[in-house]
């Protein structure tokens, strides 16, 4: 059973065009959503997260949106460059009961093109 | 301003060898995830860790696998007799010891362990 679900996989878009990646959950009990960008050979990079008392945060060129009662949540990257480039994986994780794991995506590799 | 250090970053080991991973986390930070990551595939908990204590094991195989975080020194992850299916990337998260839920967890580069 995968409780967080990713799509699409890969994503090719045009430099200065958005990205749009979207994931959505299964267990209620969800509070907290990160999103990680992986480069090849290099651990995950903390992006931006959020948690279900917002709808929207935003970061720079990285907003991710929130819908609480689809149980969905998706990340845009305005004006995407070359160099955003990479694996994206959305997590998502409860911070109760002493421990606080990561259930992550599959990942959706961007290929921004110059 | 070390971040989350791991090694070694490449590790060949033959089937049935013993296969130890070291994590040290960032300063300050006193919990400790491991983490399994396949090619094309997210990453999956294996173990959650507190200097001394295992908090949460849930995603360790029950056997050939064992994990530690010591009060000195860097948490290790040891995998015994390893087979061809343990070749994978291992990464290892650190996260303050904030009495707040939900802290960010900060990720080594991984170790990229492969079985011949």
């Amino acid at each position: 059973q995968q409780q967080v679900k990713q799509s699409p996989q890969s994503l090719i878009v045009q430099k200065g065009g958005i990205s749009i990646i979207n994931c959505a959950y299964e267990n209620t009990a969800f509070d907290y959503f990160p999103w990680y960008q992986q480069f090849p050979g290099k651990g995950p990079a903390l992006l931006i997260a959020i948690r279900p008392d917002v709808s929207e945060k935003k970061e720079g060129r990285f907003t991710i949106s929130f819908n609480k009662s689809a149980k969905q949540f998706s990340l845009h990257i305005m004006d995407s460059q070359p160099g955003d480039s990479a694996t994206y994986f959305c997590a998502a994780s409860k911070g109760q009961g002493g421990s606080e794991k990561l259930v992550f995506g599959k990942g959706m590799k961007l290929t921004v093109n110059p | 301003n070390a971040g989350v250090m791991q090694n070694p970053r490449h590790l060949v080991r033959r089937r049935g060898q013993e296969a130890r991973l070291r994590c040290s986390p960032m300063k300050g930070h006193s919990h400790v995830y491991w983490y399994r990551q396949l090619p094309e595939e997210g990453l999956k908990f294996m173990v959650y860790l507190q200097k001394e204590n295992i908090i949460d094991e849930s995603g360790m195989p029950k056997e050939r696998f064992s994990a530690e975080f010591p009060k000195e020194g860097p948490s290790i992850l040891r995998i015994q007799q390893v087979v061809r299916g343990d070749s994978a990337a291992y990464f290892c998260a650190s996260s303050p010891n904030w009495h707040r839920k939900n802290q960010p967890q900060h990720f080594g580069d991984g170790t990229r362990l492969s079985i011949l």
